[in-house]
């Protein structure tokens, strides 16, 4: 079956844009996570979707960053007001509950 | 909370040779671990994990861990690497206690050399 898809696959936006990031986690699949990966920082949890429960937020960066799951499935990160320092690649993972995580390509974000 | 600790950033090592990248964590709850390996421009893909029962666990591709509780750690080890096995490691644990979320360590690229 298919797996975790993320698009774009590439993004590169000026500094103050806003930018949407797109999972596609794997069908059936009822968490959802999403981290980033930068020279700097390595790899870095960022946020968590459980089927219904409130999400855990606890590795947004900034309350420029904000992601939501809409009907338990597809996920939208959200960066406002872009930075330098949030050049990364963001990856999306899904699981079956706590299962082992599958990761998507990532999204290579690039802000001039 | 979690923390991982991977020492070494860069393993070179030639081909058909031992090698063992290392991973140690710290955590207050019960944990979960995983090695999970990042081929050049590829995303990141499981390699083992262990969860409960033996603690020494393998993966299909001839890699091995132990996890050793006494001495928080979780080592990577092949009898005999492949230049296929050149790859960036990373070593991870997810703490049972709620969200689940993986943390990782920095990473240890393994240069296998003919």
């Amino acid at each position: 079956g298919a797996g975790v898809s993320q698009s774009p696959s590439n993004k590169v936006t000026e500094k103050g844009k806003d930018v949407e990031l797109r999972c596609d986690p794997i069908s059936g699949h009822t968490a959802l996570y999403w981290y980033r990966q930068s020279l700097g920082q390595g790899l870095e949890f960022l946020i968590y979707f459980q089927g219904n429960s409130a999400p855990d937020k606890s590795g947004l960066p900034s309350d420029r960053f904000s992601a939501e799951r809409t009907g338990g499935s597809v996920s939208t990160l959200t960066i406002q007001r872009t930075q330098q320092e949030d050049s990364a690649v963001y990856l999306c993972a899904s699981s079956f509950f706590q299962d082992t995580q599958y990761f998507g390509p990532g999204t290579r974000l690039t802000v001039l | 909370a979690q923390s991982v600790t991977q020492l070494d950033s860069q393993v070179p090592v030639f081909e058909e040779a031992p090698v063992e990248l290392r991973c140690n964590y710290s955590s207050s709850v019960s944990v979960y671990l995983f090695w999970y390996v990042q081929y050049p421009n590829q995303g990141l893909q499981l390699l083992l994990k262990y969860l409960s029962g033996s603690t020494l666990v393998e993966s299909i591709n001839g890699f091995e861990a132990e996890f050793n509780k006494s001495q928080t750690s979780f080592h990577l080890r092949k009898p005999s690497v492949h230049i296929s096995d050149t790859a960036e490691y990373f070593c991870a644990v997810s703490g049972m206690d709620s969200s689940y979320k993986l943390i990782f360590g920095s990473g240890t690229r393994l240069l296998v050399r003919p």
